[in-house]
């Protein structure tokens, strides 16, 4: 069965440090993997997603960046946090055949920016 | 741009009741839906997924139907228990095939 992996579960980070947010998988071969945040009163919103090794695609502008150095590896990454970075960011993975799959979601890491 | 919106933002009922959860979204085109339950703090796990070709889909006392000419999915929860206690998400995915696009929930408390 495939699971998937995140960390650290939280973290608290000062303004204008760096971020990195890990996301792993097991059990599944190429798969399309996500990064999601949930603010404070709003909904999920994907921040990136990938297909494939090297390839990232981003939903909105902002202050992160994201990397998929191997297969089943996904990386958020700040090179300096703003206040308004903090929140639950999800990992989710779906069957890498083509788009509109289902997704399954990590366990999330709480960042809070101070 | 799809909205999706999930009414009630907050439900509590009684231990045994059964009760159903709305879902809607302004934009009928989509591919599939996605009903997910979150715990406070926890991550999302995904509960059904209706296919755009798809009426409605069933697991054990959950069933969620679509209407997508009306915009609308309900997610219906036979004999609730405390352990239901939950947030309940809607989920469209987009015209990309990758970005979900979520409602705000539905804070669901099922009381002894």
């Amino acid at each position: 069965s495939q699971t998937i992996h995140q960390w650290p579960a939280t973290l608290v980070q000062p303004v204008g440090s760096p971020l990195s947010l890990e996301c792993t998988v097991e059990g599944t071969s190429n798969p399309n993997l996500y990064w999601y945040r949930q603010a404070a009163g709003r909904g999920l919103q994907l921040l990136f997603y990938s297909v494939g090794i090297g390839q990232i695609s981003s939903e909105v502008p902002q202050n992160l960046s994201a990397s998929r150095p191997q297969d089943r590896q996904f990386i958020l990454s700040s090179k300096k946090l703003l206040l308004s970075d903090s929140g639950f960011y999800l990992c989710a993975w779906s069957s890498g055949e083509g788009p509109y799959n289902e997704q399954f979601f990590g366990p999330g890491t709480r960042l809070t920016v101070l | 741009k799809q909205e999706v919106t999930q009414i009630p933002a907050a439900l509590s009922v009684p231990e045994g009741e059964n009760l159903v959860l709305n879902c809607s979204f302004t934009d009928s085109a989509i591919y599939n839906l996605q009903w997910f339950r979150q715990d406070p703090g926890k991550g999302l796990t995904s509960l059904l997924l209706i296919q755009s070709s798809q009426r409605e889909q069933t697991s054990g006392r959950l069933n969620a139907s679509l209407d997508k000419s009306s915009g609308r999915s309900t997610l219906y929860i036979a004999a609730s228990q405390p352990g239901d206690s939950a947030t309940y998400l809607c989920a469209v995915i987009s015209n990309s095939g990758y970005a979900l696009n979520f409602g705000k929930g539905t804070s669901l408390l099922v009381t002894p």
